[in-house]
């Protein structure tokens, strides 16, 4: 089945810097990459995902970006605010959004004011 | 995006019982997942919960311990069955439409088995 890994386990930025995020996925027919960022007590909220006959995709503050080749794909926060404070999860399915997703093991996010 | 709620939020529970929580979407859905969150871990899919037939369950998942209903295109629900200790999860159930072709997460449900 598919494994999905995901790093830093923990990352602290400073306020206004950029946070990047780094997973990669073992099974090449996954098609299907999405973003989650929970906050403590909180469900897992979508905040981007990107499909696999795209590069890049971005959101105001937030881009992601696949590289199927290397089976890696990347989160990346500019502009950090307090408010990005929370675990980031990447995961990945092979039938779109309607496939059961497998979960990397996320990342806490730490903005320093 | 659909709206999803689940029942309970949260129940603290015996070991050797059963519980049986519920998921409700706003709207009609296609897809519909449950998956458990161990404290302070990532997400772990349990089951597709198909409408009008047997769930798929996932490798380490099995229908006795995990039964899984889906009488509609809006209900969903998860028992645990003989509950142990390590069974003390949060327990999320999911939802997909082919309209926004993303899954969006029920609020979860927090068990603790003593």
């Amino acid at each position: 089945g598919e494994n999905v890994e995901q790093h830093p386990s923990t990352l602290s930025v400073q306020e206004g810097d950029s946070a990047v995020i780094k997973c990669t996925y073992s099974d090449s027919a996954s098609n299907y990459f999405p973003w989650y960022k929970q906050e403590l007590g909180k469900r897992p909220q979508l905040i981007i995902d990107i499909r696999s006959n795209v590069g890049e995709k971005k959101d105001q503050r937030i881009a992601v970006t696949l590289n199927k080749t290397a089976k890696h794909f990347s989160l990346h926060i500019t502009e950090t605010q307090p408010e990005d404070s929370a675990v980031y999860f990447c995961a990945a399915s092979k039938g779109g959004g309607a496939d059961g997703l497998t979960f990397g093991k996320g990342t806490h996010l730490i903005i320093q004011p | 995006s659909a709206v999803i709620s689940q029942k309970p939020s949260r129940d603290i529970c015996q070991r050797g019982t059963s519980l049986t929580i519920q998921c409700q979407v706003d709207s009609q859905v296609t897809m519909m997942f449950w998956y458990r969150q161990q404290p302070g871990q990532s997400l772990t899919l349990i089951a597709t919960a198909n409408q009008g037939s047997e769930a798929t369950y996932e490798s380490g998942f099995v229908i006795d311990k995990f039964p899984i209903s889906r009488p509609n295109l809006t209900f969903s629900t998860l028992t645990v069955s003989n509950m142990s200790p390590e069974d003390s999860s949060i327990y999320l159930c999911s939802s997909w439409t082919g309209v926004t072709d993303t899954q969006y997460f029920g609020p979860g449900t927090r068990l603790t088995v003593l």
